[in-house]
């Protein structure tokens, strides 16, 4: 089984609806990242969380938000999905490592289409 | 303004040669560089983490150099294999409190018979 499980893997939605996206992990780690990928770019950091009750905007944190259910469960939510929000999403894990970012294990990532 | 710019942005090879892949940073504070390995439609993969202070590092056919003067980093493949099919990206990670990753665009690397 994958360390980092992303759920679901593709999905097509409306303009205007609500989409989860969730993200479980068995590595143990303390921190949680959730990434957007576009053709042609770089990855763009969403949101990230260190632990339980830590919840941080990342570089493009509009339009989206995010609950650390546990340690190991980490969402990703739209909540009026627009068709420029369709791209891939990773969810990513690291170990606590200082004031930097360790590194990342990522999981399969999750398509999301937005008619 | 941080920024990572990789080249080429697409490269096509034989199998069983070598290729080196380009990586140019204007990222500061400086704190690591890394290079990931990307299958089409599948999560990043670390290949190589370096340090200011680490000029080369290898993890099998792969070997990354680091030169925090100029800026640049390289990733060299050996003997490829069709397996070497992906992107490969370089990302640095800014040396500051806000835990950010410049990352490069990728390049995709394919890998003929």
């Amino acid at each position: 089984d994958a360390d980092v499980t992303q759920t679901p893997r593709n999905r097509i939605t409306k303009t205007g609806k609500r989409i989860m996206l969730e993200c479980s992990q068995t590595k143990g780690h303390d921190r949680m990242y959730w990434y957007r990928q576009d053709p042609g770019l770089g990855l763009q950091l969403i949101y990230y969380s260190f632990d339980v009750k830590d919840i941080n905007k990342g570089e493009i944190s509009d339009g989206y938000s995010v609950s650390r259910q546990a340690q190991a469960k980490f969402s990703l939510s739209l909540e009026s999905a627009i068709p420029n929000q369709t791209a891939l999403y990773f969810c990513a894990t690291s170990r606590a490592s200082g004031s930097n970012t360790g590194e990342l294990f990522f999981g399969e990532g999750s398509r999301l289409t937005v008619l | 303004k941080n920024q990572v710019e990789q080249s080429p942005q697409s490269l096509i090879i034989l199998e069983g040669k070598n290729c080196t892949l380009q990586c140019n940073y204007t990222v500061s504070p400086f704190s690591n560089l890394r290079w990931y390995k990307q299958d089409t439609g599948r999560g990043p993969v670390s290949l190589t983490i370096m340090t200011f202070s680490e000029n080369t590092k290898s993890n099998g056919r792969y070997t990354a150099t680091l030169d925090a003067d100029t800026k640049q980093s390289s990733l060299h493949i050996t003997a490829s294999q069709l397996s070497d099919s992906a992107s490969y990206i370089c990302v640095v990670s800014a040396g500051d409190s806000n835990y950010q990753l410049i990352w490069g665009a990728g390049t995709k690397l394919i890998i003929k018979p």
